[in-house]
């Protein structure tokens, strides 16, 4: 069975400094990967995935992930952290038969200003 | 939030009283989820369906029921089984046509409070 670890509960990071949110995860097979991001209250929203090719992903919002096969993470990154990135980060992994996706626990990002 | 509208916002349940969920979406999106989210844990998969009429099991089904009798609906029925209901309840769903890896899109949710 597949599992995500997010080992930070809270990151803390001054705005207008870079921040990482960190993920590994354990699957059989090929890893597809995403980040969610969620605000008070509300859904989860898609940030990105990884399915195959650069290990660089790009997605919403500035935000960026780093694919390390070796190292079984997925490490979410931005270069300059916003008060309003502020949120819940949610790390996830695809089951092999495409069906579910297996959460990691979430962590909270706080940006001061 | 996307095309899925979850119904109601809050909901408050006595004790032993059964509660549906309503979720609905406009995507045309073959599977649909549910979740339950509690404070300081992660999302847990109560069920989820890949077509019409057919649903699965995930991995805290018990004192659950859903059913899928149209594409765009998938109803979550929280039972008097159900010893610890309160919780945010996410609703998702994901477009399983063409074999590619896409992602699922969230509805808004809805907190259940059981008093």
């Amino acid at each position: 069975a597949q599992s995500v670890a997010q080992p930070e509960d809270q990151v803390n990071v001054a705005e207008g400094n870079p921040l990482t949110v960190k993920c590994t995860y354990s699957v059989s097979g090929n890893p597809y990967l995403f980040w969610y991001v969620q605000y008070p209250n509300r859904g989860l929203q898609f940030l990105l995935k990884y399915i195959t090719g650069d290990n660089l992903v790009k997605g919403s919002y500035g935000f960026e992930a780093e694919f390390n096969k070796s190292q079984t993470s997925f490490h979410l990154k931005k270069p300059s952290a916003l008060v309003s990135d502020s949120a819940l980060y949610f790390c996830a992994v695809r089951d092999n038969a495409g069906n579910m996706l297996t959460f990691g626990g979430g962590t909270r990002l706080m940006v001061k200003p | 939030d996307g095309g899925i509208t979850q119904s109601p916002k809050y909901l408050f349940r006595k004790e032993g009283q059964n509660v549906t969920l309503s979720c609905e979406q406009n995507l045309n999106h073959d599977a649909m989820y549910w979740y339950r989210q509690d404070p300081g844990q992660g999302l847990r998969l109560i069920y989820y369906s890949q077509i019409v009429n057919d649903f699965q099991k995930g991995d805290i089904a018990e004192g659950y029921s859903v059913s899928r009798e149209k594409k765009e609906s998938f109803p979550l029925t929280v039972t008097s089984a159900q010893k610890n209901p309160t919780a945010f309840y996410l609703c998702a769903s994901r477009n399983g046509v063409g074999g590619g890896v896409n992602e699922q899109f969230f509805g808004p949710g809805t907190r259940l409070t059981v008093l």
